[in-house]
């Protein structure tokens, strides 16, 4: 079977840093993707990993580890608009996308 | 501007009717997909395309069909529509890159009686 593992939901501060984990088990592994989704919106693509290690774009940055089957997300100097679902999503085989049940990020002031 | 669209936005259908859902992109992406999302289950593919004539079934495809005649246009036909499927559906396209950034149209709201 294929499943990937994050928590349902993460509580912080505004300004604060938050990390949002994924452990994945796929039959196939080319790639982990990173997806926010705010409220009735549509998910929009943050960031994507092909090999371990730390890839950084403003305020996010997204790690893998193959060999572990980990990932995570990292947020920084959180902000209100952050508050959203954030999906992680692996790439199984060919260009075919698996997604978690994804993260609701609660970010207080 | 370089788009993907869905239409209905918003659908209202009885038990065993058929129904489809179009997507229609600009992007000149070669892959395109389905998704279905519900509370609890994130996004679950249903079916997906590399290309003209090409289909390919994902997680979910049991009730549902596509067929892709053009680049641009992927539509989702349920045959014969459950309450089961009573869903948000999103569309998706990709180019054939390694970045595997997905771009998704806006969604169908689609409620089956």
């Amino acid at each position: 079977g294929q499943s990937l593992e994050q928590p349902s939901e993460v509580t912080a501060v505004e300004g604060a840093i938050v990390q949002i984990n994924c452990t994945y088990q796929t039959s196939g592994f080319y790639g982990l993707s990173w997806y926010q989704q705010h409220d009735g919106g549509a998910p929009t693509f943050l960031s994507y990993n092909a090999l371990d290690g730390l890839e950084e774009t403003g305020r996010f940055s997204s790690f893998l580890s193959r060999s572990d089957s980990y990932g995570y997300l990292l947020l920084q100097e959180l902000q209100m608009k952050d508050s959203a679902s954030y999906f992680c999503a692996v790439r199984a085989g060919g260009f075919k996308t698996i997604f978690g049940a994804g993260t609701r990020l609660f970010v207080k002031a | 501007d370089a788009e993907i669209t869905q239409s209905p936005r918003h659908k209202i259908t009885e038990t065993g009717r058929q129904v489809t859902l179009a997507c229609h992109q600009t992007w000149n992406h070669n892959n395109m997909f389905w998704y279905r999302q519900d509370l609890g289950h994130g996004l679950r593919l249903i079916h997906y395309s590399y290309g003209v004539h090409d289909t390919n079934k994902g997680e979910v495809s049991d009730g549902y069909s596509v067929s892709r005649s053009n680049t641009e246009d992927l539509p989702l036909t349920l045959e014969s529509a459950a309450s089961s499927q009573t869903s948000v559906y999103f569309c998706a396209s990709s180019e054939s890159s390694s970045s595997n950034e997905q771009f998704f149209g806006p969604g169908t709201r689609l409620t089956v009686l």
